[in-house]
């Protein structure tokens, strides 16, 4: 079945530490992206990208780090300049920019301890 | 600045009754696209219905129908014969033309329902 797929779905992370969450999609598409959520918040964009090897910064993209080397995957990396990394994560994707709506995965909760 | 509220933190409905969520957006632009997700608590995001701004006939996905009024940049949510399974957060989420990627998110609504 197509989808997208987030692993880990849980992750626990210290303090000082840098940590990658993966996302991988089979539907073919050619957009991707990087959600965060926080409780009594909408979703706010880290990180997007188009096509491969190309990406560009969301809203909230400080303290956040992506790749995109294969159109399937598109990982995002929390480094330790993140000072609030605790949140809900939730990749996307979409077929031709987000005017068509966007596929999501089942998130990551990620928590610092 | 392209901007989405929801004015509503939180909605109950009884089973088989019908329910508005409402969603107010501010933009200048003329191509544009509304959409209205559903996060069940399984917090996986879930596209319920897409209306685009041209067109002028309000979009319906089976039992969930939106009322697009464009002039008061308004896009309400109708859930007709609600069924337990509707309880979630619902959330709207903008974006336009020119856009590359930016889906624009109002802070959601978590809708009740009673049996």
């Amino acid at each position: 079945d197509g989808g997208i797929t987030q692993s880990p779905k849980y992750l626990f992370r210290k303090e000082g530490q840098n940590v990658t969450l993966s996302c991988e999609q089979n539907l073919n598409h050619d957009a991707m992206y990087w959600y965060r959520q926080d409780p009594g918040q909408g979703l706010r964009l880290i990180y997007y990208s188009q096509i491969v090897n190309d990406f560009q910064k969301g809203d909230i993209a400080e303290g956040y780090s992506v790749s995109r080397e294969k159109k399937e995957s598109f990982p995002l990396t929390v480094t330790s300049a993140q000072k609030n990394p605790t949140a809900f994560y939730l990749c996307a994707s979409s077929i031709g920019g987000s005017r068509t709506g966007a596929f999501f995965g089942q998130g990551t909760r990620l928590t610092v301890v | 600045a392209q901007t989405v509220t929801q004015s509503q933190p939180e909605m109950s409905v009884q089973e088989a009754e019908t329910v508005t969520l409402s969603c107010t957006y501010d933009t200048s632009e003329s191509d544009y696209y509304l959409f209205w997700y559903k996060q069940p608590p399984s917090r996986q995001m879930i596209l319920v219905i897409r209306q685009e701004a041209y067109k002028q006939q309000n979009a319906t996905e089976n039992r969930f129908s939106v009322n697009f009024q464009k002039a008061a940049k308004s896009f309400s949510l109708k859930i007709s014969d609600s069924q337990l399974g509707d309880a979630a957060m619902y959330f709207c989420a903008f974006t336009y033309g020119g856009s590359q990627g930016n889906l624009i998110f109002g802070k959601g609504t978590k809708l009740s329902v009673k049996p």
